[in-house]
């Protein structure tokens, strides 16, 4: 009953690292999301997967790249950090991205500090 | 583009009060609005979802209803207690072939006993 994993939990990375941040899901769902999540700024969409072998853009991509390794997983990589990526970063799965009838399950985050 | 708003931003009550939650959102062109609840420093737990047809949905003490033509939706808890202290996020479903989830800022509810 894991629903949506993320890991780690916690990262700190010095100016100029990269990492991969890793999800997956055990519910099957077609769709994938990353989103970070900033004080005063809400949850901002950074990429998308609708289906397994497509990502697309959200709205704040710049600095950051994804993978659908498969139907199961999707991940996140930050291939330069910069403190401006200091954030809270969510994901979350959905049964599909164009049958718009199905919620959001989102995982329990990754607090990353970009020093 | 779509903008989801949420008033208050915080809200302090007493133990046993029922209250009112309010969102709004600019573009009534939704296929669903999404309640979520989130403790500090944890992740997302969806509380109820409002399908653009439907008026409102209820879970135990929660109730949601949804105007889509005005734009607005409220959550109602009733009889407060200091374990529903936590953060409250309105996420609504925009059309469209992406029909992502956009949010709200929340609101930071405090229940004092």
């Amino acid at each position: 009953n894991a629903g949506v994993t993320q890991t780690p939990k916690f990262q700190v990375l010095k100016t100029g690292q990269s990492m991969t941040l890793q999800c997956a899901q055990d519910m099957n769902h077609n769709s994938m999301y990353w989103y970070r999540q900033d004080p005063g700024m809400g949850l901002r969409l950074i990429y998308y997967s609708a289906s397994e072998g497509t990502t697309d853009k959200g709205e704040v991509p710049n600095g950051y790249n994804v993978s659908r390794l498969n139907k199961r997983e999707f991940s996140l990589r930050l291939e330069s950090a910069a403190p401006s990526q200091t954030s809270v970063y969510f994901c979350a799965s959905s049964e599909y991205s164009t049958g718009p009838y199905y919620g959001y399950t989102f995982g329990s985050g990754t607090r990353l500090t970009v020093v | 583009k779509q903008e989801v708003t949420q008033i208050p931003a915080a809200l302090s009550v007493p133990e046993g009060e029922n209250l009112v939650l309010n969102c709004s959102f600019t573009d009534s062109a939704i296929y669903n609005l999404q309640w979520f609840r989130q403790d500090p420093g944890k992740g997302l737990t969806s509380l109820l979802l409002i399908q653009s047809s439907q008026r409102e949905q209820t879970s135990g003490r929660l109730n949601a209803s949804l105007d889509k033509s005005s734009g607005r939706s409220t959550l109602y808890i009733a009889a407060s207690q200091p374990g529903d202290s936590a953060t409250y996020l309105c996420a609504v479903r925009g059309g469209g072939s992406q029909g992502n989830l956009i949010f709200g800022k929340g609101t930071k509810l405090s229940v004092k006993p």
